[in-house]
């Protein structure tokens, strides 16, 4: 696997249930993100992790919970979640916080909440 | 604050023509990064080029180059030679001076190529 993969693609889950995002990047990056794509709307950026530590929350509601265990894996937990949560997920990384270059993004797992 | 404004929302262009793409910017950052990104239907925001704001040259990468109009604050694309493949959702992006590598989008542009 090269660059940054996501798990899984397709997500479909009910208001109550449970699910977590899977981001996984073989870069060699020291710096990981999660954005949400909404039609119509801007990338938003949600978190940003680097080197395992969360430097950024963008007043995300809690039904959100990220854990980056290593600086290869970040995680995105779902609970709880509401209909306007619908929405592309994409994760990113780059080579580090301060870097000027590109960020590297996943192919998204696309949410449905039902 | 940052600010990216696209405002178009499609833009439709013959195979082999060129298209410009407009993005205009806001910000209070003297120091800044400007990024194309290109969306396909698959879902991935595959980076094109970068243009920073002391650059004294406009940025080009193979068909894509970047009009950068500094004191307009626009960063206009411009794509060469159209492909087919070339379909796709463009994203304008700015990264500020904050220190963090984050950054802002804009709305993005459909970009429509027919043969």
């Amino acid at each position: 696997e090269t660059g940054v993969t996501q798990t899984p693609r397709h997500l479909v889950m009910g208001m109550t249930n449970k699910k977590s995002l899977k981001c996984e990047q073989h870069l060699g990056h020291n710096a990981m993100y999660w954005y949400k794509q909404s039609a119509k709307k801007p990338l938003e950026l949600m978190f940003v992790y680097s080197l395992e530590e969360r430097v950024e929350n963008n007043s995300v509601p809690s039904r959100f919970s990220p854990e980056c265990p290593n600086s290869s894996h970040l995680f995105l937990h779902l609970h709880t979640l509401q209909p306007e949560d619908s929405a592309l997920y994409l994760c990113a990384s780059s080579q580090d916080l301060l870097a000027a270059y590109e960020q590297y993004f996943g192919p998204g797992t696309r949410l449905t909440v039902t | 604050a940052q600010k990216i404004t696209q405002t178009q929302p499609g833009m439709f262009v013959q195979e082999k023509e060129a298209v410009t793409l407009d993005c205009t910017y806001d910000t209070s950052d003297p120091s800044y990064g400007l990024f194309w990104y290109k969306q396909p239907s698959s879902g991935e925001m595959i980076f094109l080029i970068y243009q920073g704001s002391y650059d004294q040259q406009n940025a080009t990468e193979g068909r894509y180059s970047l009009n950068f109009q500094k004191a307009r604050k626009s960063a206009n694309l411009v794509i060469s030679a159209s492909q087919l493949g070339d379909s796709a959702m463009y994203f304008c992006a700015m990264r500020g001076a904050s220190g963090y590598s984050t950054l802002t989008f804009g709305k993005g542009t459909m970009l429509l190529v027919s043969p």
